[in-house]
């Protein structure tokens, strides 16, 4: 397995579920990301982390939790979600933080909230 | 803050045809700027990016984009377009010392006519 995998690549769930969109990075890096993908809006920025640390929290609502256990793992703990929540969330990994550093994407996971 | 604007939610273009799709930015600081492709079912992935020096990027399958700072733009250009070329296109930005996540536009989505 190379690059950025992500699990599972497509999650229905209802409003009352728990569930966690898993993230491993095989790259050797040390910085990751979340990002939600909406129709018809730019990517957002959700959640940074650097070295199991995290280092942005773009006012995200606390359904949303992430873990990053190690730098290769990074996970996002989903609980009584809302319709609007659907999206592609996509993780990312960078060797660190840093103005010029690219950011390498996983294909992302399909959630819908029912 | 950053913010970054693609005016073309979709661009038709024929195949063997030249192609511009455009990305505007704004910003107080120096910036980065990047442009990632997105194929169906996929995560995203890196064209090219400017960091600093000639203000023309090459990347990979034969895109270019061209940074005028005057202009606060960034345009991608092909010269000749394949179908293979069908994709959502997305320009993003990161300021220099900023946060570590990149600003996003709502994507350009090209279609490829034959």
């Amino acid at each position: 397995e190379t690059g950025v995998t992500q699990t599972p690549r497509h999650l229905v769930m209802g409003m009352t579920n728990k569930k966690s969109l898993k993230c491993e990075q095989h790259l050797g890096h040390n910085a990751m990301y979340w990002y939600k993908q909406s129709a018809k809006k730019p990517l957002e920025l959700m959640f940074v982390y650097s070295l199991e640390e995290r280092v942005e929290n773009n006012s995200v609502p606390s359904r949303f939790s992430p873990e990053c256990p190690n730098s290769s793992h990074l996970f996002l703990h989903l609980h009584t979600l809302q319709p609007e929540d659907s999206a592609l969330y996509l993780c990312a990994s960078s060797p660190i933080l840093g103005d010029n550093n690219e950011q390498f994407f996983g294909p992302g996971t399909r959630l819908t909230v029912l | 803050a950053q913010s970054v604007t693609q005016l073309d939610s979709q661009v038709p273009v024929f195949e063997e045809a030249p192609v511009e799709l455009r990305c505007n930015y704004s910003s107080s600081v120096s910036v980065y700027l990047f442009w990632y492709v997105q194929y169906p079912n996929q995560g995203l992935q890196l064209l090219l990016k400017y960091l600093s020096g000639s203000t023309l990027v090459k990347g990979i399958n034969g895109f270019e984009a061209e940074f005028n700072k005057s202009q606060t733009s960034f345009h991608l250009r092909k010269p000749s377009v394949h179908i293979s070329d069908t994709a959502e296109y997305f320009c993003a930005v990161r300021g220099e010392g900023g946060a570590d996540g990149l600003t996003f536009g709502k994507g350009t989505h090209l279609i490829i006519q034959p």
